[in-house]
């Protein structure tokens, strides 16, 4: 089983639209959560962390499920420039210097 | 520009050269890190350099080695490569190695072996 499991969708979105997606995480003792963009042929970029309480930055909002061990990533008024790969890492922290965990990514494609 | 500099952006090379990828970062970090990018996988961690120390290893194979002159400057010296390391590596760096997810990524090398 992978420790982070992604969708690859593509996810297809009408220009402001809505479109939000889920990661999974197979370790319960995973501590620190975020999201990174990642354009085509470019490289990642952090996003947003993930608070425990949920957190929003602009039209971006995310969420933490510890219960079902996911975290969720939803944008509102989809623009054609939030065109990118969607990265969940995680951040197991089983040790003093923590293990970094990537998921492969999930695409998003929004549409005119 | 994220302050996070890697040359060469393409690298083409035979399986019986020797090449090095170089990285360099402006933004006074203490941690760099050289990750290996294979198509629809996700992010392998390869190396960790903290203040000039390598603190993980991550099982690469020994083709791949590794330089820190200091906590500016990164290499990643390649030799008798496989095609199968075609892949596109990143270098990033952070505060410290405590602060690894807050990571500032270089545009990265996009490496193709024949």
């Amino acid at each position: 089983r992978k420790e982070v499991e992604q969708d690859p969708g593509p996810f297809n979105v009408p220009e402001g639209a809505t479109v939000a997606f889920n990661c999974t995480y197979s370790n319960s003792a995973s501590q620190s959560f975020f999201w990174y963009r990642q354009d085509c042929r470019k490289e990642p970029k952090l996003l947003m962390s993930v608070y425990s309480s949920g957190n929003e930055d602009g039209r971006f909002t995310a969420q933490l499920n510890r219960a079902s061990q996911y975290i969720s990533l939803l944008i509102r008024d989809s623009k054609l420039s939030d065109s990118a790969t969607y990265l969940c890492v995680v951040n197991d922290k089983s040790d003093s210097w923590g293990k970094l965990q990537f998921g492969a990514g999930t695409q998003v494609v929004v549409t005119p | 520009e994220t302050g996070v500099t890697q040359t060469p952006r393409h690298l083409v090379m035979g399986m019986t050269n020797k090449k090095s990828l170089k990285c360099e970062q402006h933004l006074g970090h203490n941690a760099m890190y050289w990750y290996k990018q294979s198509a629809k996988k996700p992010l392998e961690l390869m190396f960790v350099y903290n203040f000039k120390e390598q603190t993980e290893n991550n099982s690469v194979p020994s083709r791949f080695s590794p330089e820190c002159p200091n906590s500016s400057h990164l290499f990643l010296h390649l030799h008798t490569l496989q095609p199968e390391d075609s892949a596109l590596y990143l270098c990033a760096s952070s505060q410290n190695s405590h602060e690894k997810e807050k990571l500032f990524f270089g545009s990265g090398t996009q490496l193709s072996v024949l």
